[in-house]
Formats: C-alpha cells, sequence, structure tokens
C-alpha cells in the first residue's frame, strides 16, 4: 500500500456526461501528479500539482481540467466523455516539487459506453 | 523530445532464474533519473528502484539491481532469484531534472513459470 488513495475504483458512464476522480496524497506529500493509462497510448502524464498550485502540464486534453485543494487532495474532471476516454486513470505523489520519486494510487478504471 | 523504449514486449523464465530486462533511452540531458515501476495484475503500480544519473554505482534493492550505462543510453533490471510474485508488467520511466513528469516506455510483460 503506497498510501496514495484514490475514488472510485470503477467508473462506469456514457459518452458526453462528466466525471470527477479523486485522490488523497500520503501523508506530508505536497505534489500530487494525475497519469493516464490507456491501451493504445501506454502511459502519460496529464498534469502536476505542488501544494495548491498547477506546475507541469502534459498531454492533457482541454475537455479535462484538475485542482489541488488546501488539505491537498486533488480532484480531475473530465467532461464531454468519448469512448477514447477509456482508460485507468493514475494519481501519484512525492514530498517536493524536485525530482523525488512518485508513488502510485490503485487507479481509477473509467469506462465509457 | 526524451523518448524511451522497451524493446522486450514479453518475456517468461523459470522460478529462481535470473532475468534481465532492457530499457534505452534518448536524451540530450546531463542530470536525470530513472525508474522500473512494476504493475502486477491488480493493477497497482509499485516502485523497484531508482537510479539517478550523476551517481555512476549502480541502484540495488533486494534481489533487483540495475545495470546503468550513462553513455550507452541503456538502463536495464536484472531480477535474481525470481519469484512467482514478480509476474508482471514492467515499466522503465524517464525524468529529467528540471521537469517533473515520468516519460515512460512501452512495458515488458514478465511471466515467471514455477
Amino acid at each position: 500500500d503506497s498510501g496514495v488513495t484514490q475514488t472510485p475504483k470503477h467508473l462506469i458512464t456514457a459518452t458526453g456526461q462528466r466525471v470527477t476522480l479523486r485522490c488523497s496524497p500520503r501523508s506530508g506529500d505536497l505534489s500530487v501528479y494525475w497519469y493516464q493509462q490507456s491501451l493504445d497510448q501506454g502511459l502519460q502524464f496529464l498534469i502536476q500539482y505542488y501544494n495548491g498550485e498547477e506546475r507541469a502540464k502534459g498531454n492533457i486534453l482541454e475537455r479535462f481540467s484538475a485542482q489541488q485543494f488546501p488539505d491537498l487532495h486533488s480532484e480531475l474532471n473530465l467532461s464531454s466523455l468519448e469512448l477514447g476516454d477509456s482508460a485507468l486513470y493514475f494519481c501519484a505523489s512525492s514530498v517536493g516539487q524536485l525530482t523525488d520519486t512518485q508513488y502510485f494510487g490503485p487507479g481509477t478504471r473509467l469506462t465509457v459506453l | 523530445a526524451q523518448t524511451v523504449t522497451q524493446s522486450q514486449p514479453e518475456m517468461s523464465v523459470q522460478e529462481a532464474e535470473t532475468v534481465t530486462l532492457s530499457c534505452t533511452y534518448d536524451t540530450s540531458e546531463n542530470n536525470y533519473y530513472l525508474f522500473w515501476y512494476k504493475q502486477p495484475p491488480s493493477r497497482q503500480m509499485i516502485l523497484v528502484i531508482r537510479q539517478e544519473a550523476y551517481k555512476q554505482q549502480n541502484a540495488t534493492e533486494n534481489r533487483f539491481s540495475v545495470n546503468f550505462q550513462k553513455a550507452a543510453k541503456s538502463f536495464s533490471l536484472k531480477i535474481s532469484d525470481s519469484q512467482l510474485g514478480d509476474t508482471a508488467m514492467y515499466f522503465c520511466a524517464f525524468m529529467k531534472h528540471s521537469n517533473y513528469q515520468l516519460i515512460w516506455g512501452a512495458g515488458t510483460k514478465l511471466i515467471i513459470k514455477p
């Protein structure tokens, strides 16, 4: 158990809908990262937050947004969902904002029908 | 742009054997970090080992060790005395010093046979 929690574990929804994925980092970690793992594109970095501020952006679609709250938990919002958004979404956390080791949560499996 | 290549889509060995997974990367950076993560059937992503590029000494963690060849841009993972619980996807990942995102290889599926 890495100490990073993600909810829900599974999510099934329809195209066009909006969902919110939640992540709680390890105790003491200030950075949160979001990754998408899909069959066709593998693992991709989406976005990073450090202590409430966005610090790095990767291949995140405009339909997706994220935020980190004062209690350091983070939410990834996915809207206007498409079939291709079906994937495993991981949250990871690290102590700081430098190249600390990232510890991953169990992931949320999103299925868009 | 950085890229990470894992040339072995799948490998299988007998329990207790030693296996080496290959990873090469392409970068013009001098300061960076390399990682091996394991993803068992549970889908949890678990850190196996980490290597700082400025360190010449190869990292080791119990039965796991790496062969880091900076000039050749190679970062292989050796698993000694393999166990059934080592069955998983193994991902090699790169992170440059000034950036926080992990760049991932496509993964190698490792099967340990009893």
